[in-house]
């Protein structure tokens, strides 16, 4: 089965504080997702990497980097925490290729972060 | 730009009874299309996805979806639903020329005993 793990469950940070979430997959996926799920307005994508080293800009990509130095780790990175980036956070990861597999996301269980 | 609407927060049902959650779609091309269920306190979990091919597709849990072109939906169903089916549901598209999905807002199913 694919895995894909999220460093911590639940964070709590103070506003300022630089803030970084990891997410490890095991299935030598070229895609890597980061998603904040917030209620009544369900996932929305913030970064993604096709590729080691590669990233591109979602959504809402406003106050937030990533990092993607080896091919089954994505970082992403609250460069001055805030209390508006309190929320649940998703990794997730594809293969590019694969008719029956591709494109389908895998997803981390998730960590919840709280900004005081 | 794809997107998806799910048009209902919330849908009850009683236990045995046939469950229906609703998403219609709006793409550019031929549509890929997914539903995913999230449990409390987990991540999203996989049920089924419809590229081409038979416009009924079956998934995960006794789950299956129905495609219509027509109506541009994509709506989830189960013949009997189970109280352990109780569970947030985002049907999502694929967007074209990356590997990205657009998510609805989600469906929250409860199945009562």
């Amino acid at each position: 089965d694919v895995k894909v793990t999220q460093s911590s469950r639940y964070l709590v940070k103070r506003t300022g504080e630089k803030v970084f979430l990891e997410c490890v997959q095991d299935m030598d996926h070229e895609n890597m997702f980061w998603y904040r799920q917030d209620p009544g307005l369900g996932l929305r994508l913030i970064y993604f990497s096709y590729d080691v080293k590669m990233k591109e800009k979602g959504d809402i990509p406003e106050g937030y980097s990533v990092s993607r130095e080896k091919k089954e780790r994505f970082s992403l990175i609250l460069e001055s925490a805030s209390t508006n980036q309190t929320s649940m956070y998703l990794c997730a990861s594809s293969k590019t290729s694969g008719r029956s597999s591709k494109n389908i996301q895998y997803f981390g269980a998730g960590t919840r972060l709280s900004v005081l | 730009a794809q997107s998806v609407a799910q048009p209902e927060d919330q849908v009850n049902v009683a236990e045995g009874n046939p469950l229906t959650v609703k998403c219609t779609y709006s793409v550019s091309g031929n549509p890929y299309l997914f539903w995913y269920v999230q449990y409390p306190n987990r991540g999203l979990q996989f049920l089924l996805k419809y590229i081409t091919g038979d416009n009924l597709v079956k998934g995960s849990y006794g789950f299956e979806a129905e495609f219509n072109k027509s109506q541009t939906s994509f709506h989830l169903k189960k013949p009997s639903a189970l109280v352990s089916d109780s569970a947030l549901y985002f049907c999502a598209v694929r967007n074209s020329g990356y590997s990205t999905l657009t998510f609805g807002k989600g469906t929250m199913l409860l199945v009562s005993p």
